[in-house]
């Protein structure tokens, strides 16, 4: 079974852009998360959505959305580019069966450079 | 709110030898546990989790966890370590209280095993 893709691996923006991020679960999980991880802030929770709604937020400004489709794909947004987003964002997906105790399995990231 | 401490920036130890990375907790309530492993360049990697049960908890390419309620641990622990087995090391708990999947995660821990 393929694991969690994302799309793109690295991307290269300027300060004031905005980016969309794409994230494709494992066959079949219907929960993912979205994190940030920098060598300052660490790994640092932005999201979860969970049959097209979001069920958890972090503590990230409004800058930072997502979504999730019918087929359980995700996307995140984030517009107004600032120095401070250049990290490695991390998606992970879980089955989500009964909402509990449920592994998530991470991808292999996108790596956002803002200049 | 929930915390997670790893003391060590990074463990040193030789092929071979035991290894041991320290992880303490802080959740209201019974807390879920979680070791990823991340390599460079990649996502994180799912090791092992606590849930509920022995305190003792086996996972994948042979590492262990105890986890330890008196002392809000769950220390990562294998008995011969390998060299393949460097990399950054994150613990992460999911407390009972949560709506979704949130994990926080600790500052994560470097293992450098040497030949």
């Amino acid at each position: 079974k393929a694991g969690v893709t994302q799309t793109p691996r690295y991307l290269i923006k300027t300060r004031g852009q905005q980016v969309t991020l794409s994230c494709s679960p494992i066959s079949g999980h219907r929960s993912v998360s979205w994190y940030q991880q920098t060598p300052g802030q660490g790994l640092q929770f932005l999201f979860e959505y969970f049959s097209e709604t979001q069920r958890n937020k972090g503590n990230f400004p409004g800058r930072f959305s997502g979504r999730q489709f019918s087929n359980s794909r995700s996307e995140m947004n984030v517009s107004t580019l600032e120095l401070g987003d250049s990290a490695l964002y991390l998606c992970a997906s879980s089955l989500a069966r009964g909402g509990m105790l449920e592994t998530q399995y991470f991808g292999p990231g996108t790596r956002l450079l803002v200049l | 709110a929930q915390s997670v401490a790893q003391p060590e920036d990074q463990v040193n130890v030789a092929e071979g030898n035991p290894l041991t990375v320290k992880c303490t907790y802080s959740v209201s309530g019974n807390p879920y546990l979680f070791w990823y492993v991340q390599y460079p360049n990649r996502g994180l990697q799912f090791l092992l989790k606590y849930i509920t049960g022995d305190n003792l908890v086996k996972g994948s390419y042979g590492f262990e966890a105890e986890f330890n309620k008196s002392q809000t641990s769950f220390h990562l622990k294998k008995p011969s370590a390998l060299v393949s087995d460097s990399a950054l090391y994150f613990c992460a708990v999911r407390g009972p209280n949560n709506a979704g999947n949130m994990l926080t995660f600790g500052g994560g821990t470097r293992l450098m095993v040497k030949p």
